[in-house]
Order: C-alpha cells, then sequence, then structure tokens
C-alpha cells in the first residue's frame, strides 16, 4: 500500500527542546517537502529536497531543520530557535521536484504542541 | 511576491446548495493550478489540477473548476453539495520558481 506516513499523530514539546518529526514514503519520489499549516495561513513551505543528500530552504525555514539521508526518508527537527512552533505539519513528495506540473502528495501530518 | 489568494475564509451552506469557492493568483504567464481537500482527519488530497487545454476541468467527487485568464482566478464550484463536503479547501499555484504556493484555505460547513 503506497503512500506517506508521518509519525507521531501528536508530539509535545518543553521549552529549549529539539524535536523530531518523521516522514517516510514509499512512493519512489525524488522530491520531498515539509509544510507548516496555520489556521488561516494555508501551508507554508519549510523545506524541501529534490534529491537525497541535497535539501533546500523554503519560505519559513528559520528554527527548522532536515536531513535526506534516504530517498524514502526526510525527517524535520524543530529545535529550540523555533518560538512559535505550535502548528500542524504536512510532508508531502512528487516525482521531480521544480517542475511546476508535479503533482504533490501529501502525509496524515502531525500535530506539535508546546507544554 | 506571487500569491494565491482566497477570498472566502469560511462557508457554511445546507445540502443541496450550489458552491462556488473563489481563488485569485497574482501573476501572468504560464500558470499550473489546483485545488486540494482535506476532510476532518483525513490526509490533504488533490481535487482537481489545472496545466493547459479546456479551461473547465472536472475533478472527484462532482467538483469542477474554471480557468479565467483574464480575471487571474480559478473558482471551485459544485451545483449540490452534500454533508459529506464539510471540509476545508485550498487553492494552490506553481510560482516561476517551481515551488507550490497556497491560499489561505476555506474552510466549507455542510448543515444537513
Amino acid at each position: 500500500d503506497g503512500g506517506i506516513t508521518q509519525s507521531p499523530k501528536y508530539l509535545f514539546r518543553k521549552e529549549g527542546q529539539n524535536v523530531t518529526l518523521s516522514c517516510e514514503q514509499n512512493l519512489n519520489h525524488d522530491a520531498m517537502y515539509w509544510y507548516r499549516q496555520d489556521p488561516g495561513q494555508g501551508l507554508r513551505l519549510i523545506y524541501y529536497s529534490q534529491i537525497v543528500n541535497d535539501f533546500q530552504k523554503g519560505d519559513i525555514a528559520e528554527g527548522y531543520s532536515v536531513s535526506r539521508e534516504k530517498k524514502e526518508s526526510f525527517p524535520l527537527t524543530v529545535t529550540s530557535a523555533q518560538k512559535n512552533p505550535t502548528a500542524f505539519y504536512l510532508c508531502a513528495s512528487s516525482i521531480g521536484a521544480l517542475a511546476t506540473q508535479e503533482t504533490q502528495y501529501f502525509g496524515p501530518g502531525t500535530r506539535l504542541l508546546v507544554l | 511576491a506571487q500569491s494565491v489568494s482566497q477570498h472566502n475564509h469560511h462557508v457554511i451552506l445546507s445540502e443541496a446548495a450550489s458552491l462556488e469557492l473563489g481563488c485569485n493568483y497574482s501573476y501572468g504567464g504560464t500558470v499550473n493550478l489546483f485545488w486540494y481537500v482535506q476532510y476532518p482527519g483525513q490526509h490533504l488530497q488533490l481535487l482537481l489540477k489545472y496545466f493547459s487545454g479546456d479551461p473547465l476541468v472536472k475533478g472527484i467527487k462532482g467538483f469542477e473548476a474554471e480557468f479565467i485568464k483574464s480575471k487571474f482566478s480559478f473558482n471551485l464550484r459544485k451545483p449540490s453539495v452534500q454533508w459529506s463536503d464539510t471540509a476545508e479547501y485550498f487553492c494552490a499555484a506553481y510560482n516561476q520558481g517551481g515551488k507550490l504556493i497556497f491560499g489561505q484555505g476555506t474552510e466549507l460547513s455542510v448543515k444537513p
């Protein structure tokens, strides 16, 4: 059953703590993305990766970091430098990247809450 | 900056009413447009997309959208909504840098 999985579904962060959100895909897609969803603001791009061992900052990368060591996996770390991390985080993938006719497919999301 | 705007933040309709959700994008030239839907507790999923050709695009679940280049618009329509259409709807477009830009989203509530 192909698709994108994200874990955990809910994540709680304490002050000063780094937390990592998992994203895995078995669609054999080259490109992967992380978005942040806030009420009334739509989705905003945090980071994206076109290929293994390469990634680029999106529009709101400050306070976040990523890695892309495997084609299937694109974890996102929310660092203590991110002052307003409470949001719904969505991972997506597409066959390629920076190609304006690619459909992006989304995972179920992780809701991050600050204690 | 290139942007996508959805003017309706929350729409409330009764079942069988007709739906039209507005979407405008800010830039000219070639544009590729999408409507995504997020049902409660489910993944964001593609409703329909427009790349070229017939400006009236049909998607899943009876939805359609019309691309009007002169108005920079890509409005979503459905002739008769059902309670199961209750969801949040997002319009999106690729900018010239190859990034997918989303509108703010429209929450649709359908009363049974």
